[in-house]
């Protein structure tokens, strides 16, 4: 099956400097891969997500590129603000018309963004 | 439109108990996902329900089981509980086509908290 590697799994930078959190998957036939923010006590909430037709994509201060030969898929987030900080959650996810419609989660990254 | 609910928020329950906890998915969304969040394994993926058909099943044991009803609203039951079994257990809607081959962004639950004493 799937399997999501996400790195680092603790991140802790400046407020105002740029994070950026890497994730390889094993499944070529993925072709959906969004990313979470879960704050501490709240559920995961989706902040950006890129289809395997697409190559960066870019929302505000946040940005996610995939790489599909290398199978590697990261989230860029500039100008960190403090309320940045939480954990962020990469996912992997084959298409539902294949019979096969779930997704496999990276194990998170804690970030801290310090003022 | 309303957010996808999840009932109880929390339960507390002893070794070898069973439980049932509910999930009502967003109005319009057929697809219900079932996910165990623990600090040390992550998000792991239970099953994906879609127009009453268990349509996705991950890696945990036969314990484990869940169904839909028509209005979409889902459960799941743990029979046979056990320690480890303490999780946050949360719930994802999306729309889901039946034939669709492009895959739509879900939407959690609060989730329901379940301590196994």
């Amino acid at each position: 099956g799937e399997n999501v590697e996400q790195h680092p799994s603790t991140l802790s930078v400046q407020e105002g400097d740029s994070a950026v959190i890497k994730c390889t998957y094993s499944d070529s036939a993925s072709n959906y891969f969004p990313w979470y923010k879960q704050e501490l006590g709240k559920r995961p909430q989706l902040i950006i997500d890129i289809r395997s037709n697409v190559g960066e994509k870019k929302d505000q201060r946040i940005a996610v590129t995939l790489n599909k030969t290398a199978k590697h898929f990261s989230l860029h987030i500039t100008e960190t603000q403090p309320e940045d900080s939480a954990v962020y959650f990469c996912a992997a996810s084959l298409p539902p018309g294949t019979n096969a419609g779930k997704s496999t989660f990276g194990d998170g990254t804690t970030l801290t963004v310090k003022p | 439109k309303a957010g996808v609910t999840q009932t109880p928020r929390y339960l507390i329950k002893t070794r070898g108990q069973q439980v049932t906890l509910s999930c009502s998915p967003i109005s319009g969304h057929r697809s219900v996902s079932w996910y165990q969040q623990t600090p040390g394994q992550g998000l792991q993926f239970l099953f994906e329900y879609f127009s009453e058909t268990q349509r996705n099943k991950g890696n945990f044991p036969g314990r484990f089981s869940g169904r839909q009803f028509s209005n979409s609203r889902s459960e799941m039951n743990v029979s046979t509980l056990e320690l480890g079994d303490s999780a946050l257990y949360l719930c994802a809607s999306s729309f889901s086509l039946l034939s669709g081959r492009e895959y739509n962004e879900q939407f959690f639950g609060p989730g329901t908290r379940l301590t196994v004493l």
